[in-house]
């Protein structure tokens, strides 16, 4: 079956400092990937998806940036976080152009900017 | 685009009772439409989707929703909740088919079940 991590589930980060978060997906090749952002009262905005390795496409101009090193590796970056960059940011995949049209989310990643 | 608005941000209910939960969306295309559910620091759970065929489509915990395409409008139902159904529910949709798959989500309607 097939499953998705990402980490760090929480961490607090002072502004102006980098941020790396990961995620990868197993038991599955060639997964669309996304990371989406969720701000209090704002819903879930996309920021970054990709449909295969090193082709990432951005939704938002912003703070942050996405890659993909690896087919079942999805990371968001920023070389300096804004307060604004606080939110609790989840990946999601799913199966490539033939495949079922769902989303499947990540636990999550609490990122808290002072 | 599409775009997709969810009319009630909260909705508090006693336990037991019916609940509605309201989704419109807009679109030039045909859609994709579906219900997720987030319980309080946790990712995104599918409650339920329409892709094609009957309008009235069922779901987990008990939660169905009805496409109406007139009224470019899925709304969630349940006809009895239960404490455990407080969550945060996300109505989504896509345009149907192609190979850049993306879904717009509303804002969320945050339902309370009281006892």
């Amino acid at each position: 079956s097939q499953t998705i991590h990402q980490w760090p589930a929480t961490l607090v980060q002072p502004v102006g400092s980098p941020l790396s978060l990961e995620c990868t997906v197993e038991g599955t090749s060639n997964p669309n990937l996304y990371w989406y952002r969720q701000a209090a009262g704002r819903g879930l905005q996309l920021l970054f998806y990709s449909v295969g390795i090193g082709q990432i496409s951005s939704e938002v101009p912003q703070n942050l940036s996405a890659s993909r090193p690896q087919d079942r590796q999805f990371i968001l970056s920023s070389k300096k976080l804004l307060l604004s960059d606080s939110g609790f940011y989840l990946c999601a995949w799913k199966q490539g152009p033939s495949g079922a049209n769902v989303l499947t989310f990540g636990a999550g990643s609490r990122l808290t900017v002072l | 685009a599409q775009s997709v608005t969810q009319l009630d941000s909260q909705v508090p209910v006693f336990e037991e009772a019916p609940v509605e939960l309201r989704c419109n969306y807009s679109s030039s295309v045909s859609v994709y439409l579906f219900w997720y559910v987030q319980y309080p620091n946790q990712g995104l759970q599918l409650l339920l989707k329409y892709l094609s065929g009957s309008t009235l489509v069922k779901g987990i915990n008990g939660f169905e929703a009805e496409f109406n395409k007139s009224q470019t409008s899925f709304h969630l139902r349940k006809p009895s909740v239960h404490i455990s159904d407080t969550a945060e529910y996300f109505c989504a949709v896509s345009r149907s088919g192609g190979s850049n798959y993306k879904l717009t989500f509303g804002k969320g309607t945050l339902l309370t079940v009281n006892p």
